[in-house]
């Protein structure tokens, strides 16, 4: 299995609300990064885990939480949103082995999230 | 900080002709170069890499070159089929750590 699953696929919420992203993979991989993608422009950086531990947070704003239950699954809790954080957001994954990354990403889908 | 530079922005070819998308990066210590084909309303697809100790790399109608000392990475599609069509990103990244830069993007056109 190759596959980086994330779910919803497609989610519309307004500023109060409160929800989450969710992705999955079953690669063995242990780094999971969540990217924030807005139209026309390169993937953006928001957090990474290696090893079910926060690696690295990008100064995102505190609105955005993200959880990495175990090695398969990583989660980004969304709460009171703005208009401006409508994008397409991106997990994925990478192999790391003995301190290496190979450096290649995979890719979930992407969830397509509009903020009201 | 580290960037990669990418060019052209957008790049509209017939088919039967070769596109060349060109990068250039600025942390020496990138030693991965992967390129990403993202079609419209897909994810980013890895479509071929090169590891720094290695010059050039082909896969069917598709090779990168490396120049390590100009930091200088390029993509090369011959033989440009519509299928072709899609933004395709170069990328730079150090095996030590978690971050991949990426280039802003070409956005490639290719006219039956």
């Amino acid at each position: 299995d190759t596959e980086v699953t994330q779910t919803p696929k497609h989610l519309v919420m307004g500023m109060t609300n409160k929800k989450s992203l969710k992705c999955e993979q079953h690669m063995g991989h242990r780094a999971m990064y969540w990217y924030k993608q807005k139209a026309k422009k390169p993937p953006e950086l928001m957090f990474v885990y290696s090893y079910e531990k926060l690696s690295i947070n990008e100064s995102v704003p505190s609105r955005f939480s993200p959880e990495c239950p175990n090695s398969s699954l990583l989660n980004l809790h969304l709460h009171a949103l703005q208009p401006e954080d409508s994008a397409l957001y991106l997990c994925a994954s990478s192999q790391l082995a003995s301190g290496v990354n190979t450096g290649e990403l995979f890719f979930g889908e992407g969830s397509r999230l509009t903020v009201l | 900080g580290e960037n990669v530079e990418q060019h052209p922005s957008t790049l509209s070819v017939q088919e039967g002709d070769s596109a060349v998308i060109k990068c250039t990066y600025s942390d020496s210590a990138s030693n991965y170069f992967p390129w990403y084909k993202q079609e419209l309303g897909k994810r980013p697809q890895l479509i071929i890499d090169i590891r720094s100790n290695v010059g050039e790399k082909k896969d069917q109608r598709i090779a990168v070159t490396l120049n390590k000392t100009a930091k200088h990475f390029s993509l090369h599609i011959t033989e440009t089929q519509p299928e072709d069509s899609a933004v395709y990103f170069c990328a730079a990244f150090y095996t030590g750590g978690f971050k991949t830069i990426f280039g802003a993007g070409t956005r490639l056109f290719v006219k039956a």
